[in-house]
């Protein structure tokens, strides 16, 4: 099974600022087939990125991935109100499919 | 726009087991995985299993083998997901998650709208 690691577990920073979350994997992933969703609470997943650094529809550019090796990484340029969320990654390469335990990203 | 609608919310015992389904509003089914995803309350999101409705191909979590089942009735388009021995570990939130083509090895696109099961004695 390939684990999935998310840094930090909490991020505390202010609007307009810049959020680099980070997912480690415990082994290569295939095609770095690599996905991040945004989820509110009350409220179900939200695809931002696929294949580590495409955008979903509807996406707004503020919101990048990125991958080196085993590392991924979500960006988010300019901190919104409405980006306050968790966000997970989630490897679809291999099965079983797993996904990190979440970064929550909270107002300071 | 294509929904995938679930079930409503369950209260079951332990032992018992618990039959989810996710009906889509669109032919979906024809060219999508559909997968199971799991969250206990306050956790983090958990594959479970899926299926390829097209070839009836499925694939289960090995923490899950042996204990769910996911199957497809194409003709209501609806995908069904049982898991049996409930226990109290089970209480969560289940979503049925469309993949973005037809096999497993995809992202989730689309997400149904959760369906709680609560395991209580």
């Amino acid at each position: 099974e390939n684990v999935l690691t998310q840094s930090p577990g909490t991020l505390s920073l202010s609007p307009g600022e810049r959020a680099t979350l980070s997912c480690r994997a415990s082994q290569s992933v295939n095609s770095n087939y690599l996905a991040w969703y945004q989820q509110k609470p009350g409220q179900t997943p939200r695809l931002l990125i696929y294949g580590a650094s495409t955008r979903a529809t509807g996406i707004p550019d503020r919101f990048s991935g990125s991958v080196s090796g085993t590392v991924f990484t979500l960006s988010i340029s300019r901190l919104e109100p409405d980006d306050f969320a968790v966000y997970y990654c989630h490897q679809y390469g291999g099965s079983p499919l797993t996904f990190g335990g979440g970064t929550k990203v909270e107002i300071k | 726009q294509v929904q995938l609608v679930q079930s409503g919310a369950e209260v079951k015992k332990p032992g018992s087991s618990v039959k989810v389904s996710c009906k889509s509003s669109g032919d979906t089914l024809n060219i999508h995985a559909i997968s199971w995803v799991r969250q206990a309350p306050g956790q983090g999101l958990e594959w479970m299993g899926g299926i390829i409705p097209l070839s009836g191909t499925v694939d289960y979590a090995p923490k899950f083998q042996g204990r769910v089942k996911i199957i497809a009735d194409e003709f209501t388009r609806t995908v069904f997901m049982e898991l049996g021995s409930l226990r109290s570990e089970d209480t969560a939130v289940y979503f049925c998650a469309r993949g973005a083509a037809a096999t497993l090895f995809n992202w989730f696109d689309l997400w149904g709208q959760g369906s709680l099961v609560t395991v209580s004695s």
